[in-house]
Order: C-alpha cells, then structure tokens, then sequence
C-alpha cells in the first residue's frame, strides 16, 4: 500500500523560502511523477509542477516556473518542492500526490504552509 | 492552457437523489484524460474517476463519469450521507495539469 508522507507545518516571514518534503512508502518510487498541488485557505487546488524520479527533470506550471523547485532523492524515496520568495498569497495547504497517468491517485497528507509577518 | 467551469459552484440534495455534476473544457482534451476527485473538509483530495469514465480503486458503483466532446459529467446515482463533500474535475491531456474550480454537494 502506497503511503505519501510530508513533512510538518511551517511558518515563514515574506521574502523567504520554504521547502517541504514528501517521502513515499510502499511503491515504487522512480517509476512514477511526483506532483506538488497547493490549495489555498477556502480555495479550490492549483498544480504546481512535478518530477519523475527516474528521470529527475521536473515540469513547472507557467506561473511558478521561476520561484518554485522540485526535486528528488532516489535513495530516500523522497520528493522536495522548494518555493522561493513567499509572499502572504502563497499560505496555503501544499500536497504532494503520485501520479498514475496524469491522474492524482495517492496523496500526502498536506503541509500547511503560513506566511506572515 | 485548457480552462476548466465546472457547474454548479452549490448543489444543494437530499440524500437518495441523484447528482449531476458538470465540467466543461475550454477545448478537446486528448484521449478525454478526465479525473474526477471528491474532497471532504481537513482531508486530501480522494480520485473517484480516472480517464473520464473509469472507477478508481474501491470506488462505490454508484459514482460514475461520462462525457460529451468538451463537457464532462460526475454522476452520483442515489447520494450517500457521506457524498457531501467538494468534488474537482482535473485534466491531464497535455504536460500540464488543470483543474476545475470545483463544486459543492451540500445537504438540503
């Protein structure tokens, strides 16, 4: 059985980076894409990009691709998205899931993220 | 970038009627690469219907997912209390991934 774990809750001030990790139990982690997917307090859910371990190059969403990182760590079976000069609009849940096909069939429990002074 | 309206934004049922709930694409999506996920309050989203028609994983019969050219339908035949939730339509036709803004199934 698959099993998405993420790391816990963060608080971070506007300007700063936070970086959140996703370690997955149970599959095969290489063989599948690992997305990243926020959402927002009372919002609906935004793809942020993902990467395919076996390969290692990620895909971003046009409106990320250049504060957001996604990486992985074949020998730790984990997934990291890293996001860069936050902002207030960027406190959010942020998941992780496996992607089958282009669906979303295992996700992680949600990190959530604040940004505030 | 495929653009996704799901409709209604509320629906408002009893339990024992029927849901119809739908997605329309702001053009073709390739292979009708659909899924549908269903959202409860605190909890991550879970995939109902994957491929625009196909069951994920221990999914009850009563959910079901059909398609017309660029609109998109959920269909939940006779609702469960435990349906009312939010539910997101998401295309996977390209390299990016889209979703709908959602809707809602409350109680009436």
């Amino acid at each position: 059985q698959v099993q998405l774990v993420q790391s816990g809750a963060e608080v971070k001030t506007p300007g700063s980076s936070v970086k959140v990790s996703c370690t997955s139990y149970g599959g095969t982690f290489v063989a599948y894409t690992v997305s990243w997917v926020r959402q927002a307090p009372g919002q609906g859910l935004e793809w942020m990009g993902g990467i395919k371990p076996l390969y290692g190059t990620p895909t971003y969403a046009h409106k990320f691709q250049d504060r957001v990182t996604i990486t992985a760590d074949e020998s730790s079976d984990t997934a990291y998205m890293e996001l860069s000069r936050l902002t207030s609009e960027d406190t959010a849940v942020y998941y992780c899931a496996r992607e089958w096909a282009g669906d979303f069939d295992h996700w992680g429990q949600g990190t959530l993220v604040t940004v505030s002074s | 970038e495929v653009v996704l309206t799901q409709s209604p934004g509320t629906l408002s049922l009893s339990p024992g009627e029927r849901a119809t709930l739908s997605c329309r694409a702001s053009e073709r999506i390739k292979n009708n690469y659909v899924a549908w996920y269903q959202q409860k309050p605190g909890q991550a989203p879970r995939l109902l219907i994957f491929g625009g028609s196909n069951r994920a994983t221990g999914i009850p019969e009563r959910f079901s997912g059909s398609w017309s050219g660029t609109d998109f339908t959920l269909t939940i035949s006779s609702l469960e209390p435990e349906d009312f939730a939010v539910y997101y339509c998401q295309e996977y036709g390209a390299s990016s991934r889209t979703f709908g803004q959602g809707t809602k199934v409350d109680i009436k």
